[in-house]
């Protein structure tokens, strides 16, 4: 299983930057880091996806650790609808499955 | 263009009897994935298709469970006869044919099994 670690939850006020850490030191050379978020009672949102170069994109940033073994997703102005459950997950080139963990809870301030 | 479309939204049934949820993907992503959550636990992978055929099945629990995806388009998810472990959240999602782009989901089934 393709592991990743986060905190279980963290919270930010609105309006402000929120900065979500990983850590998958168990990563391989050719894993690529995915963040997915869900939205109460949604299916899972793909957020943002990278290799070795920070990527930005209209939702979020990532900024990938130059050994790989930790990335940053940077929501750079929370709002409410950003509350979800934030789920970092790296699979290898060749893999489609996606492995879940329990995700970081955010909850955002008015 | 429109998102994945799961049906039903909810389903209850006794157990023992059979369910058949579908999942229509969006045009044109050859991939097509079924994943479920099932009551406090995390979500997991079930299967994958490309087209109509199955490229991973590794996740299916059991012979309970079939999944078909007659022409490659919409793929339907039974399970015959349902347990009352079966109960949860059952999501698919569709992708075009690359691992480099992210997943759509829909918004998935609640099933229920009493």
């Amino acid at each position: 299983d393709a592991k990743t670690t986060q905190p279980n939850s963290m919270e930010s006020n609105e309006e402000e930057p929120v900065h979500l850490p990983c850590n998958h030191s168990t990563i391989s050379g050719t894993d690529y880091i995915h963040w997915y978020r869900q939205l109460p009672s949604q299916g899972p949102e793909y957020v943002i996806h990278g290799l070795t170069s920070n990527v930005n994109n209209r939702m979020a940033s990532l900024a990938i650790a130059e050994d790989r073994k930790s990335s940053t997703l940077i929501l750079h102005r929370a709002t409410l609808r950003d509350a979800a459950v934030y789920y970092c997950i790296h699979s290898g080139a060749g893999s489609y499955q996606l492995t879940f963990g329990k995700g970081t809870k955010l909850s955002v301030i008015p | 263009e429109a998102g994945v479309t799961q049906f039903p939204s909810h389903s209850v049934i006794e157990k023992g009897q059979t369910v058949t949820l579908r999942c229509d993907p969006i045009s044109g992503h050859d991939n097509l994935y079924w994943y479920r959550r099932v009551m406090g636990k995390e979500i997991k992978f079930l299967l994958h298709f490309v087209k109509e055929s199955k490229q991973d099945e590794s996740g299916m629990p059991n012979n309970r469970f079939l999944a078909e995806r007659t022409g490659g388009t919409y793929s339907t998810l039974k399970v015959q006869p349902a347990e009352l472990e079966d109960s949860g959240v059952y999501f698919c999602a569709s992708s075009r044919n690359s691992v480099n782009y992210g997943y759509t989901f829909g918004s998935g089934t609640r099933l229920t099994v009493v």
